[in-house]
């Protein structure tokens, strides 16, 4: 089954514990993304990469990180979260400008 | 820059009420429009798209038109279920180079009652 996969679903975090989110997609899609999702704002992109070791910033990439070292897979990285973090994230994926494929979303809680 | 404009939620319906949601955008060139669906505790789904002007995106008896002219997608059905309860987001997907980002409205909330 085509899927984009996020982990973990939900994670409760004191201030400035690193941690990552996971985000793994077996459709071969050569795009991905990650978006922050906040009540009254909708959706916004943090990072996107076009292809295995090529990323860029998104419209907030502030207190966040990404790397790109296999094609299926795009973690986030917060190195130091702030309970301004605290948000629902989502990673999604995509065959060039083609439809986007949303994982299930991860909710962050910072303390 | 791009944005989205959709109408402010809540909207509460009875079952097979009749369904709009507007979305207007603002956006250089012709972007590609997109309607998803966000059903409680779940990702987003997309519902429907349009890619040109004057296509007809329709899918779950859900349609939604780009009109180039007053820059707008609104969302509609006929009669609507319990069943399409969810937040539904307006969005687009310009042509800002390599980077295909959604730009998103700020979602309304649906509820149908029985």
């Amino acid at each position: 089954e085509a899927q984009v996969t996020q982990n973990p679903r939900y994670l409760i975090t004191v201030t400035g514990k690193k941690l990552t989110v996971t985000c793994s997609q077996n459709m071969n899609h050569e795009y991905m993304s990650w978006y922050r999702q906040d009540p009254g704002l909708g959706l916004r992109q943090i990072y996107y990469s076009m292809n295995v070791e090529v990323t860029d910033k998104g419209d907030v990439p502030e207190g966040y990180k990404v790397s790109r070292k296999e094609k299926r897979n795009f973690p986030l990285i917060l190195e130091s979260p702030s309970p301004n973090q605290t948000s629902l994230y989502f990673c999604a994926s995509s065959f060039g400008g083609e439809t986007q494929y949303f994982g299930p979303g991860t909710r962050l809680l910072v303390l | 820059g791009d944005s989205v404009t959709q109408m402010e939620g809540p909207v509460t319906l009875s079952e097979e009420a009749f369904l709009t949601i507007n979305c207007t955008y603002t956006a250089t060139g012709y972007p590609s429009l997109f309607w998803y669906v966000q059903y409680p505790g779940e990702g987003l789904q997309l519902l429907l798209k349009a890619t040109k002007a004057d296509d007809k995106g329709s899918n779950k008896g859900f349609e939604a038109t780009y009109r180039k002219e007053t820059t707008s997608f609104h969302l509609e059905k006929g009669s609507v279920q319990v069943s399409d309860s969810a937040v539904y987001f307006c969005a687009l997907s310009g042509l800002g180079g390599s980077n295909y980002k959604l730009t998103f409205g700020k979602g309304t909330l649906l509820t149908v009652n029985p």
